[in-house]
């Protein structure tokens, strides 16, 4: 079945660090993978996407690149700031039979210091 | 705005008592999801919905029910055969691979 890996937390920082949290992933054919970022007593934002091989996804300065050779999605950051503290989930999409579930990776809590 | 609201932000139950979870979306989308999300164990599936009047187990439904009698609401029910329901919930409703979440209940056995 599919399933995604996601580095072990927690990872703590210093502010502009910079931020690379690893993801790899198990499924056959070409998934669709994103980053969801949930902040303290909140529900899941969509950080990113790509839907394709050597896709980039990219939003508020983070970014993660589709590697089909490797099987990875690892997102990173050039400089972090504390507002990003949050915990990170990995996941994919497999369509089949007209369902878009989502497989989660078990999440990766950043804490950003001053 | 189109969201989902999740009801109560926080809940209490006591042991033997059931409880419904309520999620109500406004996006007029047509599959809505159940998830418990505990410390490190990411987040898992107990029950989703791609139409009116269905819904399939996912991979945790023992314990829990649901029904879906209208497009906008999916209430959660946590019933006494859950022997461990003390966890946060979110629900969550997409258009084919676009998800938005509710900001989640926790739930509290006391």
């Amino acid at each position: 079945g599919n399933s995604v890996t996601q580095m072990e937390g927690p990872v703590t920082l210093s502010e502009e660090a910079f931020l690379t949290i690893n993801c790899t992933y198990t499924a056959t054919g070409y998934p669709s993978l994103f980053w969801y970022v949930q902040y303290p007593g909140e529900g899941l934002q969509l950080l990113l996407k790509a839907t394709k091989a050597d896709d980039k996804g990219s939003n508020k300065g983070f970014e993660a690149t589709y590697r089909k050779e490797t099987t990875s999605f690892h997102l990173e950051k050039g400089s972090v700031q504390v507002s990003d503290s949050a915990v990170y989930f990995c996941a994919l999409i497999k369509p089949g039979a007209g369902s878009y579930q989502l497989t989660f990776g078990k999440g990766t809590k950043l804490s950003v210091i001053p | 705005d189109g969201g989902i609201t999740q009801s109560p932000k926080y809940l209490f139950r006591k042991e033997g008592q059931n409880v419904t979870l309520s999620c109500e979306q406004n996006l007029n989308h047509d599959a809505m999801y159940w998830y418990r999300q505990d410390p490190g164990q990411g987040l898992r599936l107990i029950y989703y919905s791609q139409i009116v009047n269905d819904f399939q187990k996912g991979d945790i439904a023992e314990g829990y029910s649901v029904s879906r009698e209208k497009k906008e609401s999916f209430p959660l029910t946590v019933t006494s055969a859950q022997k461990n329901p003390t966890a946060f919930y979110l629900c969550a409703s997409s258009i084919v691979d676009g998800y938005t979440f509710g900001s989640g209940t926790r739930l509290t056995v006391v």
